[in-house]
């Protein structure tokens, strides 16, 4: 994705705790996201950050630093279900723009 | 239940045929959007719109046009189709509330032969 960096593929056990990270590069800033997409299906939305600091939202917590352009999606007590691919994105202006995706294999 | 629908989910089509792919949001959103996802690229936004009659280019705009009539409908039209739009198209939408998020419609796969 342009000026997002996050990587390719991760896999990890069930019931573990797994880390993505996202770097982003961007000149205009209103909010950093992160959507879920199964195979096949649409993404959907997973969380938000627009101040620096920790959201958290059951399983799922975001990180953000604005002045190092670092996000991280944390994902705990990971279920097969959680196999996907995560998608992190920044929005300026109204326009979002995305990363390339985090395909995330989970594991028995 | 919020819902963007994508006419189509998948279209076959041929070099130079004309294309129209519908969307239709049903939550008065303001902001529609259209992106293409490939592997590798990611989703990379082609046209959007926060208003009626009114649109703008996003990054990847040559070979692509759209129409919004109405608030509620967002069509992107491939005026000569080529190989290189195969891809899967994505439609979204946004209001104007606090987060702004996007809500995606189920995409169109598009081969075009």
């Amino acid at each position: 994705g342009q000026n997002i960096d996050q990587p390719t593929e991760m896999t990890a056990t069930e019931g573990a705790i797994v880390q993505i990270n996202c770097t982003y590069q961007t000149s205009g800033f209103n909010g950093l996201f992160w959507y879920q997409q199964h195979a096949g299906e649409a993404p959907t939305f997973l969380s938000y950050n627009v101040l620096d600091g920790l959201e958290e939202k059951g399983r799922f917590s975001s990180f953000l630093s604005r002045s190092k352009g670092y996000s991280y999606l944390l994902l705990k007590e990971l279920q097969m279900k959680d196999s996907a691919s995560y998608l992190c994105a920044h929005r300026d202006a109204g326009k979002s723009t995305f990363g390339d995706g985090t395909t995330l294999t989970v594991k028995p | 239940d919020v819902k963007v629908t994508q006419s189509s989910r998948y279209l076959v089509k041929r070099t130079g045929e004309k294309v129209f792919l519908e969307c239709v949001q049903d939550m008065d959103h303001e902001n529609m959007f259209w992106y293409r996802q490939d592997p590798g690229l990611g989703l990379r936004l082609i046209y959007f719109s926060y208003d009626v009659k009114m649109k703008e280019k996003g990054d990847i705009p040559e070979g692509y046009s759209v129409s919004r009539e109405k608030k509620e409908r967002f069509s992107l039209i491939l005026e000569s189709a080529s190989t290189n739009q195969t891809s899967m198209y994505l439609c979204a939408s946004t209001g104007q509330g606090k987060i702004g998020e996007l809500f995606f419609g189920e995409g169109s796969r598009l081969t075009v032969l």
